[in-house]
């Protein structure tokens, strides 16, 4: 089946330096990939769609200047946490279709990076 | 407008049956999904249901009535390595995923 490799899977860096997360479909192409962010016993929340060759589609509410994304290929995608503060500490996912916009074999996740800004 | 609801938690007993809950409110549907995540992981893909019914996948079976705006999970033959969060969402119109925040299932011996 479908695999998305993120990587790191920890990482602990200091207040106002910058995190680069990268997510890779190992098996297929993925033309949308999707960055979410959640909080502890909290839901998935969408921060934005990222499209191959094209700007990201950011959610109402998330700095775009902020978490920087790149989808420079069909099978990479990174998020950049520029000016990490304390606040931005959370587990970001991301995730890929391998069909088509409504996929009957779901959209898979990366195994998750958890950011801790000291 | 657009929600979605399911409990925050429950509690079975291994070897059991326990069904949990999604309701949804949405004018567009494209679908609901079923996302299994252990704690510190990423979730898991475990079904998708885009028309009336239930579908079963071995011990795991998701039931949607979209003009009720309901969709439940069935796990049987409940297992210690079940203990999980549920997550169930769906698809709107627009093709965007609107989660739940998931249910915390506790499985006791």
């Amino acid at each position: 089946g479908a695999v998305v490799s993120q990587h790191p899977s920890r990482v602990i860096c200091k207040s106002g330096t910058s995190v680069k997360i990268e997510c890779r479909s190992l098996d297929f192409q993925a033309t949308t990939m999707f960055w979410y962010r959640q909080f502890p016993k909290k839901s998935l929340m969408l921060m934005a769609t990222s499209n191959e060759g094209s700007k990201a589609t950011y959610e109402q509410g998330v700095e775009k200047d902020k978490f920087l994304i790149n989808h420079a290929s069909l099978t990479l995608s990174t998020l950049t946490v520029t000016s990490a503060h304390p606040e931005d500490s959370s587990f970001y996912i991301c995730s890929a279709s391998e069909g088509e916009i409504a996929p009957l074999y779901g959209y898979t996740f990366g195994s998750g990076t958890r950011l801790t800004v000291v | 407008g657009q929600n979605i609801d399911q409990p925050t938690e429950m509690t079975a007993t291994e070897g059991a049956i326990v069904q949990i809950n999604c309701t949804y409110q949405t004018s567009g549907f494209n679908g609901l999904f079923w996302y299994q995540q252990h704690a510190g992981e990423a979730p898991t893909f475990l079904s998708y249901n885009v028309l009336d019914g239930l579908e079963e996948k071995g011990r795991f079976s998701s039931f949607l009535s979209r003009s009720k705006g309901y969709s439940y999970l069935l796990l049987k033959e409940l297992q210690m390595k079940d203990s999980a969060s549920y997550l169930c969402a769906f698809m709107d119109s627009n093709y965007q995923l609107i989660w739940g925040a998931g249910t915390k299932l506790i499985i006791k011996p």
